[in-house]
């Protein structure tokens, strides 16, 4: 059965920072991309980064680009989101999600989120 | 604001089939496939349909996907008050380089 476990979220203050973790199981990680998926209150859903199987290839947002760092480790199943200079629009629930192949084209599996507060 | 844009809302009653429309452009929709989520309320994203058409393993029939040009649409058959849940269209987009999701429509079943 895939699992996904998010874990790091909490309340930051405007310019800080905050490390997601998601850990997988259920599948072999490394043969599959991964993403994170924001959803701010009462808004819809917005992509944040995702990083392919195979080579390890990054895709940002641009509103993310330079703040946000995705990272995988394969041999502990985990995902990374290092998240710097964050802003009150980065307020939001962030869920891990799995793809259905090794590059991010659809999210198959996703965890059930960790909220993010950033607010004085 | 999104590359993909989707009404707001749509409703049903029960019994009732209720379509859901999904526009893109060349860079999106025309070019790559189109993939549905459902939001069930208070809880994560549920795969509903991928690669336009194809229902994931335990989706029912009575949902379905289509694609034209550049636009796709998601139908809902026999309509069931369980349904009440947002709904997302996603799409590779190729100028912004990664997957992108519609503003979401917000099903009510009346």
């Amino acid at each position: 059965e895939v699992q996904l476990l998010e874990s790091g979220g909490g309340l930051v203050q405007p310019g800080g920072s905050l490390r997601l973790s998601c850990a997988a199981s259920g599948f072999t990680f490394s043969n599959y991309a991964m993403s994170w998926v924001r959803q701010a209150p009462g808004k819809g859903l917005e992509r944040v980064s995702a990083i392919s199987g195979r080579d390890g290839r990054t895709y940002y947002a641009d509103s993310m680009k330079g703040r946000f760092t995705i990272s995988r480790d394969n041999s502990k199943n985990t995902l990374y989101l290092q998240m710097d200079s964050l802003r009150a629009e980065d307020t939001a629930v962030y869920y891990c999600a799995k793809a259905g192949q090794w590059l991010p084209y659809y999210f198959d599996y996703w965890g059930q989120g960790t909220l993010v507060t950033v607010s004085s | 604001q999104s590359v993909l844009t989707q009404p707001p809302s749509a409703s049903g009653t029960p019994g009732q089939r209720v379509t859901i429309s999904c526009s893109g452009s060349s860079s999106n929709i025309g070019n790559n496939n189109v993939n549905w989520y459902q939001q069930l309320p208070g809880t994560a994203p549920k795969l509903l349909i991928l690669i336009n058409n194809q229902r994931p393993s335990g989706v029912p029939d009575r949902f379905s996907g289509s694609k034209s040009g550049t636009s796709a649409s998601l139908a809902i058959s026999g309509l069931l008050s369980e349904d009440e849940a947002d709904y997302y269209c996603a799409a590779w987009d190729d100028n912004l380089n990664g997957p992108e999701f519609g503003g979401g429509t917000k099903l009510t079943v009346l």
